[in-house]
Parts: C-alpha cells; structure tokens; sequence
C-alpha cells in the first residue's frame, strides 16, 4: 500500500490550494478516505473524509463550507481543494484509508503554510 | 467535538511496561469500541497499531495491548524497546457528523 500526497506550499491568508493523494498497492475504490492534519509541534486532527463512490462526504467543524473532499476512482486519487485558507490551516495533510472504523494506511503527508 | 485528553508525556526503562491513557466522553470512548492507537515517529506518517479497542494489525508487535473502561481507554506496551520512542495518538469514533476525534498525543521516551 502506498499514499503520495502532493500540491503543498506556501500561501496567502485568504488563498486557496488543492491538495492531491495518489494511491497504489490495493482496490482504492473500496475505500472511504480520510484528510487528516498536523500543526507544528502538535497533534493529529481529523478534517473530511469521503465514501467509496463519493455520495458522502464529512467535515469538522472548522473547515465545512471552506474545504472540498473528493476523489476520482479511475485515477485512484483523493483531493482536498481549500479555499479562503487562515493562518491555522497551516499543518501536514496526511491522506489515510479509513476504512472499518480505523485509519489503517497513511501516507508522508505534505506541508501547507498559510502566510503574508 | 473536543480532542480526547492523553498524558503529554511517559517514560520508561528498556524491558519495562509503561501504559498511555486516553480520556473521552459518553459520546466517543464510552459509546463505541472503535477506538484505535497509532505510533508516529518523526517526520514520518502515522502508523495503526491497534483498532477496535483491543486488536493488533498484523505485523504489530504483541507488545502492544489495548483495552478499555468507561470513558478511558488505554494503550500499554511491554517489555520496552528503544524503537518504541515515539508519539503515540488514539482515537475514537464519534458517531456525529465530525466522526473522529484524536487525542492530543503522547511522546513516549525510552530512558
């Protein structure tokens, strides 16, 4: 099993970036997947997760209506579009499966820095 | 929904057992066996190392034991190694629509 996440970098406040994770090594279409972040120095957060085919789609709290989830099967890739990003959106987006109930494969994650 | 509460930090001698609580709620850790533990080295990506409350992945070390009571559930590794120095985070699920909450984690050092 492998997850590459992609599309990091440094923004503005105010800014937006799409993050990408591509996934090789089992039938991505069979799994829910999950966007999870890091802050510097700090703990895990979860922020969206998908279903299998896409129908459904959840958020926490501090980036519904500003982040997006979605996924394309035929090219086994997982986004994260983030739109008017804020100071602590800045964090490592890991990628995992999230399937049964556990985040069971996660990948190295890339680093996205919201600053003037 | 809040973070599950972990001790920031534990310690222990190679070959000791140390054990790593995570505190939640009636509504996550009380209401559900579905909490998991992962072990994050630095700069790495996490790593599952036991799920629904008490199970090891395969490939996981039987070290590593998981259980629960009440709000609390707890992860404790035996016969400490110095591979095992490492953050380590739980989480459960919530059954909300924000369904997963981690805890804020613990740096385990091997002395």
């Amino acid at each position: 099993v492998r997850l590459v996440e992609s599309g990091g970098g440094l923004v503005q406040p105010g800014g937006s970036l799409r993050l990408s994770c591509t996934a090789s090594g089992f039938t991505f279409s069979t799994y829910w997947m999950s966007w999870v972040r890091q802050a510097p120095g700090k703990g895990l957060e979860w922020v969206a997760n998908i279903r299998e085919d896409g129908s459904e789609r959840f958020y926490v709290g501090s980036v519904r209506g500003r982040f997006t989830i979605s996924r394309d099967n035929a090219y086994n890739s997982l986004y994260l579009q983030m739109n008017s990003l804020r100071a602590e959106d800045t964090a490592v987006y890991f990628c995992a499966t999230n399937w049964n109930y556990r985040f069971d494969f996660w990948g190295q994650g890339t680093l996205v820095t919201v600053s003037s | 929904q809040s973070a599950l509460t972990q001790p920031a930090s534990v310690s222990g001698s190679p070959g000791q057992s140390i054990t790593i609580s995570c505190t939640g709620t009636s509504s996550d850790v009380g209401n559900y066996n579905y909490v998991s533990w992962y072990q994050q080295h630095p700069g790495k990506g996490p790593k599952l190392m036991i799920y629904d409350v008490t199970n090891r992945p395969s490939g996981v070390s039987s070290r590593f034991s998981g259980s629960k009571s009440g709000n609390t559930a707890s992860l404790t590794i035996s016969g400490l190694q110095a591979e095992d120095e490492a953050d380590y985070y739980c989480s459960s699920f919530t059954g909300t629509s924000a369904p997963w909450v981690f805890g804020g984690g613990t740096k385990l050092t091997v002395l």
